[in-house]
């Protein structure tokens, strides 16, 4: 029973090239979340997404960052012309449902984007 | 505006010492918190999940506590180990699907 899988575990990229980072739920699991975690800071919420729809985006930057869910596949987040603060830490997360007090999210191994 | 808080950011102790981790939220309106445990280059790992109505919750050698209305958690590990080195991340969780996490603490245990 695989866990939550990120691709690619690192990922280097110029200034004003696309990011994409890939997230595989857990099997089972129809909720994604996405959290940046920039260099001595703590986790940031970002997104959450249930398949094919985007539930809360409220951390998300409101330029050059998009978050989908398809209905087939991983999850996606793009950052688009990336700058150097983007270098940082994303980790997704995925429950099976949301659930109030009972259910915990179970995280993936992050992708580490360096933007050069 | 939830804003978690932990102290202390960074704590060094000698293999077999019994130690705390503090964490202080400021939004007492939570549906449960959350102590994780993250390795360098690893994603984290789940410890424990406190539901709001529950005061405390255990795990081997770790015990974590928590007091909502004074908007306080701490985490209690027994007889510490070098493999207990990682960063401690506290997490809240209020009325939405999202985790608030505090910047954690930075654990050492020296053999």
């Amino acid at each position: 029973n695989a866990g939550v899988m990120q691709n690619p575990r690192h990922l280097v990229r110029r200034r004003g090239q696309e990011a994409r980072l890939r997230c595989s739920p857990m099997k089972g699991h129809s909720h994604v979340y996405w959290y940046r975690q920039l260099p001595e800071e703590g986790l940031k919420f970002m997104v959450y997404l249930q398949k094919e729809n985007i539930i809360d985006e409220s951390g998300m930057p409101k330029e050059r960052f998009s978050a989908e869910f398809p209905k087939e596949g991983p999850s996606i987040l793009r950052i688009q012309q990336v700058v150097r603060g983007d270098s940082a830490a994303y980790f997704c997360a995925s429950s099976r449902r949301d659930s109030g007090s009972l259910e915990t999210q179970y995280f993936g191994p992050g992708t580490r984007l360096l933007v050069l | 505006k939830q804003e978690v808080t932990q102290i202390p950011a960074a704590l060094s102790v000698p293999e077999g010492e019994n130690l705390v981790l503090n964490c202080s939220f400021t939004d007492s309106a939570i549906y449960n918190l959350q102590w994780f445990r993250q390795d360098p280059g690893k994603g984290l790992t789940s410890l424990l999940l406190i539901q709001s109505s529950q005061r405390e919750q255990t795990s081997g050698r770790l015990n974590a506590s928590l007091d909502k209305s004074s908007g306080r958690s701490t985490l209690y590990i027994a007889a510490s180990q070098p493999g207990d080195s990682a960063t401690y991340l506290c997490a809240v969780k209020g009325g939405s699907e999202k985790l608030v996490f505090g910047k954690g603490t930075k654990l050492t245990v020296n053999p």
